[in-house]
């Protein structure tokens, strides 16, 4: 069955960096899109980045673009978000999602915290 | 970017009974729309994907319709666990989703 594990979270300081980790198991990694989805603390889900099976196409959200980096790698089974320049807004409870026509599995989510 | 607006923020709908949760895009999303639920302190759960089909292993009280800009979720004779927030995410223009309906005891 698969499995998604996030790791990383932490509190950090507004204009910190963080990298976010995400092993993957039960099934063929390199075979699937992968995204990072986050939710604000009490609020709704927000599709953060997304990276194609090979990691040639990669998409941000423009909450995001130019300070975050989603890579993979499959030789490992893992996925990463590198986060820079954080503001208050990033903190939420970050998942990884494996893509398979839709969201078809999500992790138990990491807790990134930014504030001073 | 495609926005998702869902309606209503709140139902509150007595155990037995049917919900109908609406998801409105602000452009056409043609099928490609999903639903999701949450319970709290739980990850989503993916229910129905390309409007209408059900994931592997949800109950046939489940169903989605729709296209276009206008979807629906009914979930018919509520039971207990059902009571949660629901999400709808479209997958044609990139990725959103809506901000959520939470479904709770009446």
């Amino acid at each position: 069955e698969p499995r998604l594990v996030e790791s990383g979270g932490d509190l950090v300081q507004p204009g910190g960096s963080l990298r976010l980790s995400c092993a993957a198991s039960g099934f063929t990694f390199s075979t699937y899109a992968m995204s990072w989805v986050r939710q604000a603390p009490g609020k709704g889900l927000e599709w953060v980045a997304a990276i194609s099976n090979t990691g040639d196409t990669i998409y941000y959200a423009d909450s995001v673009k130019g300070r975050f980096t989603i890579s993979r790698d499959n030789s490992n089974n893992a996925l990463f978000l590198q986060m820079t320049d954080l503001i208050t807004e990033d903190t939420a409870l970050y998942y990884c999602a494996k893509w398979q026509l839709t969201f078809d599995c999500w992790g138990q989510g990491t807790l990134v915290t930014v504030s001073s | 970017e495609t926005v998702l607006t869902q309606s209503p923020a709140t139902l509150s709908v007595s155990l037995g009974e049917s919900a109908t949760l609406s998801c409105r895009a602000s452009q056409s999303v043609r099928g490609n729309l999903a639903w999701y639920q949450q319970k709290p302190g739980q990850s989503p759960r993916l229910l129905i994907y390309g409007s209408s089909t059900r994931a592997t292993g949800i109950p046939a009280r489940f169903s989605g319709s729709g296209s276009a800009t206008e979807f629906t979720l009914t979930i018919s004779s509520l039971q207990s666990e059902d009571f949660a927030v629901y999400y709808c995410q479209q997958y044609n223009d990139l990725y959103s989703f809506g901000q959520g309906t939470k479904l709770q005891i009446k």
